[in-house]
């Protein structure tokens, strides 16, 4: 089984819509929990950390389940722009073993 | 600001030879680690070092060294390159401190061995 599992995707939504991505990790130690975000042939960028009484940055929205080891991300009112693929990732508390999920594939279509 | 760079962008080798990919940070970061990514596997850690003079093996280290002389380069060696090593190598840098931080990457080696 892998440390940090993702949806398979891809998803492909209309401008506009809301989707959501769901992240699940098999290590109860993990302390710390990111989303990223990976254009086309690019490096991941961070997109938001994920803390345990959810957070929200603008049209999106990240919350953490520690008892069910779970973390999602919600994007709400879909640009274009979002297309990505987003990344899930866990670490310890000093971050150097973070662990990333395989990805999930998210286009937009006008 | 250059943030993390890695050099080369793209690279093929040999099976058998033997390369450096090179990474450097300007941002004083103590953490630096490799990482390689392949097709339906998201990235996993090959090496990493807390700071400079120490370095340790993640997830992948076979086929890999890595050394950490200074703060700012942390070179990944290949020593007999193989097929199975085909990837995108990224590096990246973080400051460490308790609930983690952001992980600033470089631009990624695409390396293909034949």
């Amino acid at each position: 089984r892998k440390e940090v599992e993702q949806d398979p995707g891809p998803f492909n939504v209309p401008e506009g819509a809301t989707v959501a991505f769901n992240c699940t990790y098999s290590n109860s130690a993990s302390q710390s929990f990111f989303w990223y975000r990976q254009d086309c042939r690019k490096e991941p960028k961070l997109l938001m950390s994920v803390y345990s009484s959810g957070n929200e940055d603008g049209r999106f929205t990240a919350q953490l389940n520690r008892a069910s080891q779970y973390i999602s991300l919600l994007i709400r009112d879909s640009k274009l722009s979002d297309s990505a693929t987003y990344l899930c990732v866990v670490s310890s508390y000093n971050n150097n073993d973070m662990r990333f999920g395989a990805g999930t594939r998210l286009t937009v279509k006008p | 600001n250059a943030g993390v760079t890695q050099t080369p962008k793209f690279q093929v080798l040999k099976t058998g030879q033997s390369m450096t990919l090179q990474c450097a940070q300007d941002m004083n970061h103590e953490y630096m680690s490799w990482y390689r990514q392949d097709p339906g596997m998201g990235l996993r850690l090959i090496h990493y070092s807390v700071g400079a003079g120490i370095t340790d093996q993640g997830e992948v280290p076979n086929g890999y060294n890595v050394s950490r002389s200074t703060t700012e380069d942390f070179p990944l060696r290949l020593l007999s390159a193989a097929p199975s090593q085909t990837s995108v190598y990224f590096c990246a840098s973080s400051y460490p401190r308790v609930g983690g931080t952001e992980a600033f990457f470089g631009q990624g080696t695409r390396l293909t061995v034949v």
